[in-house]
């Protein structure tokens, strides 16, 4: 059983278009999260998101929103890609509370490739 | 402005020898801290952590230790096998206002371990 999964695993698209990445966790886990790692190999924050509060990190352009349906997905949808958001995505999630620790886990990961 | 950084990007051991990863940080506010282990294509995976009022944590061939105040941590792998070859990132977390657990990660070692 695969505990947080992403999908597509690869994207490739033309600048200007809006794609969706969709992240599940069966974790049971409150508190999910997309990063990017670009093509300096930085994994950097985008959000965090539990079922109360969003925290965007301020230097994410708004063109990209995180969506949940429900507390065990969080999609990452983009509007308007540009060349610069090649990158891979990686969502994870973490149990709340400082008593479990601060343990992520990860997605897979899905590149996206924009041309 | 880099809070976390491994400033070597990259590591050859023999199998067998001891596996020393560094990493520094400048935020004195941090007060937990994790190692992940990555292999191409795949998402970050959990490897061991510690909390700041530590200043070790064992856990099999891997130990972290932890000096607060030189603000400096590293990952001992010992004995090191040629399936420890991959990239390791170390992160770093605190807890207050709204930071909900983010990570702030190096930018990861690639350590080679040779048979």
């Amino acid at each position: 059983d695969t505990a947080v999964s992403q999908t597509p695993k690869y994207l490739v698209t033309q600048m200007g278009n809006d794609k969706s990445i969709k992240c599940e966790q069966n974790l049971g886990h409150d508190t999910m999260y997309w990063y990017k790692q670009d093509s300096k190999k930085f994994l950097k924050i985008m959000f965090s998101y539990n079922n109360k509060e969003l925290i965007i990190n301020e230097t994410v352009p708004n063109r990209f929103s995180p969506k949940s349906p429900d507390k065990a997905h969080l999609n990452l949808h983009i509007n308007s890609l540009e060349l610069g958001d090649s990158a891979v995505y990686f969502c994870a999630s973490r149990r709340s509370g400082r008593a479990q620790g601060d343990t992520q886990y990860f997605g897979p990961g899905t590149r996206l490739t924009v041309l | 402005d880099q809070q976390v950084k491994q400033n070597s990007p990259s590591l050859s051991v023999q199998e067998g020898r001891i596996s020393i990863l560094n990493c520094d940080y400048t935020n004195s506010m941090f007060d937990y801290f994790l190692w992940y282990k990555k292999y191409p294509a795949e998402g970050p995976t959990f490897l061991i952590s510690i909390s700041s009022i530590k200043d070790k944590n064992e856990d099999g061939r891997f130990t972290v230790f932890l000096n607060k105040s030189a603000k400096h941590l590293s990952l001992h792998i010992v004995p090191s096998q040629p399936g420890d070859s991959a990239v390791y990132f170390c992160a770093a977390t605190l807890n207050y206002g709204g930071s909900q657990g983010n990570l702030i990660f190096g930018k990861g070692t690639k350590l080679s371990v040779k048979p």
